[in-house]
């Protein structure tokens, strides 16, 4: 069964860190781009970063560019989100999920497939 | 960046309907646009790619279209487990995705 399962989160002060982290069973994490999705309390979701196969390229939403940092270790099967300087606007759910590669009429198309069950992620005082 | 804005921003529908959700992309993306179903305290579930493109496993009453900048998602006849809310997304930028910012879907 292709499965993701994040930890880490928890409650953390402001200006604190937190590293998450996703394992990945039921398919090979190095064939695919992996992605960390946010969703605040009561509210959308939110793109937060993506990372290439092989961990060479990194890309992320501008309010957290330069505080979080994403990793990846294909040989652990695991996925990683590195949060520091964290705000009370970072307070959220965070999803780690799956970048899939799909081909319509010869053409290529991602879409994120396969989600975790969410790591919840509190700054407060 | 590319904006994503979703009508309704909620819904209120009877089993048996005909709805559709509107998404609209403040640039063209071409057919580059994914929706996706979630429900309370779950993850999203991956409906549709490419504007038209059913995921597998997921019932065909449920339907996109749309090209540019206008995108439509219809489920043609609402079941009761379709209660949900439903977010756009383009794939149009790989390295900065947005969601829309979702359309709740109420049993009236």
């Amino acid at each position: 069964e292709v499965q993701l399962v994040e930890s880490g989160g928890g409650l953390v002060q402001p200006g604190g860190s937190l590293r998450l982290s996703c394992a990945a069973s039921g398919f090979t994490l190095s064939s695919y781009k992996m992605t960390w999705v946010r969703q605040a309390p009561g509210k959308g979701l939110e793109w937060v970063a993506n990372i290439k196969q092989d961990g060479s390229e990194k890309n992320y939403v501008d309010s957290v560019k330069g505080r979080f940092t994403i990793s990846r270790d294909n040989a652990k099967n695991s996925l990683y989100l590195q949060m520091k300087s964290l705000r009370a606007e970072d307070t959220a759910v965070y999803y780690c999920a799956r970048d899939y590669l799909y081909t319509y009429a010869s053409r290529y198309y991602y879409g994120v497939d396969v989600w975790g069950q969410g790591t919840t992620v509190t700054v407060s005082s | 960046d590319i904006q994503m804005t979703q009508s309704p921003s909620s819904l209120s529908a009877s089993v048996g309907d005909r709805v559709t959700i509107t998404c609209r992309a403040s640039q063209n993306i071409d057919n580059y646009i994914n929706w996706y179903q979630q429900k309370p305290g779950k993850a999203p579930k991956f409906l549709i790619y490419a504007a038209s493109s059913l995921q597998s496993g997921v019932p065909s009453r449920f339907s996109g279209s749309g090209s540019g900048t206008d995108f439509t998602l219809t489920i043609s006849s609402l079941q009761p487990e379709d209660f949900a809310t439903y977010y756009c997304q383009q794939s149009y930028i790989t390295d900065m995705y947005t969601f829309g910012q979702g359309t709740k879907l109420e049993i009236k």
